[in-house]
This record gives structure tokens, C-alpha cells and sequence, in this order.
């Protein structure tokens, strides 16, 4: 069965200073890739997938999330981090020799300081 | 532009009352999800259905928790009776299969509902 790991339940990032928030899979078959944002009191907003092709997959807000096959990874990054980022932050994965079923994250917390 | 409603979005309620939740989903998504948010379990899913049929329930307390689709433009999560363990985010979320592929959801803004 498909799995994703987030490292780290809390990230703290200066404003203006590139930000990562990890994430980590394990599937059987091939994965699909997912980011999501949630603000407080919020449902989920999708941010960016990965499907096929380009392992470097550009998304909303400045965000991007690169693929690694090898590592197992799907970590978002951001060149320069605005404060109205700090969020809570899933990673998703369909595993898709499993069907429909999509499987999420803990949740990152991404704290911008000014 | 389109987005997932649900209803209510707050609701406060005693333990052994029954409690029904409403989404209408995008207008053309005929995939529908339902998940719980709580901060011990994070967000789990309950179930889902494609059009209209549900194809995976295997999340839900199936003694108390009832999931359907009248129609298209309605899914409804109901518990009877609810208990205190009940009380969460609930969250739908729609999307669109298409030759068999789903790919990204659209989440609704949540009902919050909480049992004393």
C-alpha cells in the first residue's frame, strides 16, 4: 500500500529566504504527486501534481516540487518566502496500481517570519 | 469561479444525536470524496464515490456512519448516533475521473462539527 512521509512537523523560514518542505513516498506501482495548502479555517487548496514527464513540476504562488525517482522524494521549494505562505502543508500520493484511493501526509506547518 | 459547498459549516450537537452533512460538488466532477480532519489523526478518508456509485468505504465506521448520493449535484455524510470521538473537520472534495484516471481534488471549506 502507498505511503508519504513529511519529515518535519514545523519549518521556520525568514521572509525573502527560499524555503523546502520534504516529502517522501513509497508506492508499488507508479506514483502521482500531489502538494496541497491549507489556510486556518480553510479547506485544502490544490498547489501542484506530478503525473509524468518533467521531474520539475511548476505550481501556484511561486511554488514548484521537484521528482526524484531514486530518492523517493517530492519536496517543495520556493525561491523567496512571503510571510501570507505560512500555512499547513500536505503532500499526496496516488498510488496508481491501487486505484483512486489518495493517500495524505501528516501536514507540514510552514512558519515565514518577517 | 467553482467551487465545492458545504453545509452547514459549523454544528454543535449532543451525543447521540444524528448528524447529516451536505456537499455539492463541482459542477462536471463526478468523483466525490469525503475525509475527517482531527489533529491526533490528521486527515483520513472516508469514502468516495464515482458517479454517484460508491467505490470505497472501507475509512468509515460503518455502525454509526452512512455516506450517499442522491444526485450528481449532492453527497451527504450522515451520522446516527454520534458520539464525542465523532467530533472534526469533515472535509468533501471533488474531482474529475476521466478513462479511469482522477487526478487533483478541490476540497470543500469543511463542516466543523462538535459532539459534547
Amino acid at each position: 500500500a502507498q505511503s508519504v512521509a513529511q519529515p518535519e512537523d514545523q519549518v521556520n523560514v525568514a521572509e525573502g529566504n527560499p524555503l523546502t518542505v520534504k516529502c517522501t513516498y513509497s508506492v508499488s506501482g507508479n506514483p502521482y504527486l500531489f502538494w496541497y495548502v491549507q489556510y486556518p479555517n480553510r479547506g485544502l487548496q490544490f498547489l501542484l501534481k506530478y503525473i509524468t514527464g518533467d521531474n520539475l513540476v511548476k505550481g501556484s504562488y511561486g511554488f514548484e516540487a521537484e521528482f526524484n525517482k531514486s530518492q523517493t522524494s517530492f519536496h517543495l521549494k520556493k525561491p523567496s518566502a512571503l510571510v501570507s505562505d505560512s500555512a499547513l502543508y500536505f503532500c499526496a500520493v496516488r498510488d496508481t496500481h491501487y486505484g483512486q484511493n489518495f493517500v495524505f501526509g501528516p501536514g507540514t506547518r510552514l512558519s515565514v517570519l518577517p | 469561479d467553482a467551487r465545492v459547498t458545504q453545509t452547514p459549516r459549523h454544528k454543535v450537537t449532543e451525543m447521540g444525536q444524528e448528524v447529516t452533512m451536505r456537499c455539492q460538488p463541482i459542477l462536471g466532477h463526478n468523483t466525490v470524496f469525503w475525509y475527517r480532519q482531527t489533529m491526533m489523526q490528521g486527515l483520513e478518508l472516508l469514502a468516495y464515490f464515482r458517479n454517484r456509485a460508491p467505490l470505497d468505504d472501507s475509512g468509515m465506521p460503518k455502525d454509526r456512519f452512512s455516506a450517499e448520493m442522491p444526485d450528481a449535484t449532492l453527497a451527504t455524510l450522515k451520522i446516527q448516533p454520534s458520539e464525542p470521538r465523532d467530533s472534526a473537520v469533515y472535509f468533501c472534495a471533488s474531482g474529475l475521473t476521466l478513462a479511469g484516471e482522477n487526478y487533483e481534488q478541490y476540497f470543500g471549506p469543511g463542516t466543523r462539527l462538535t459532539v459534547t
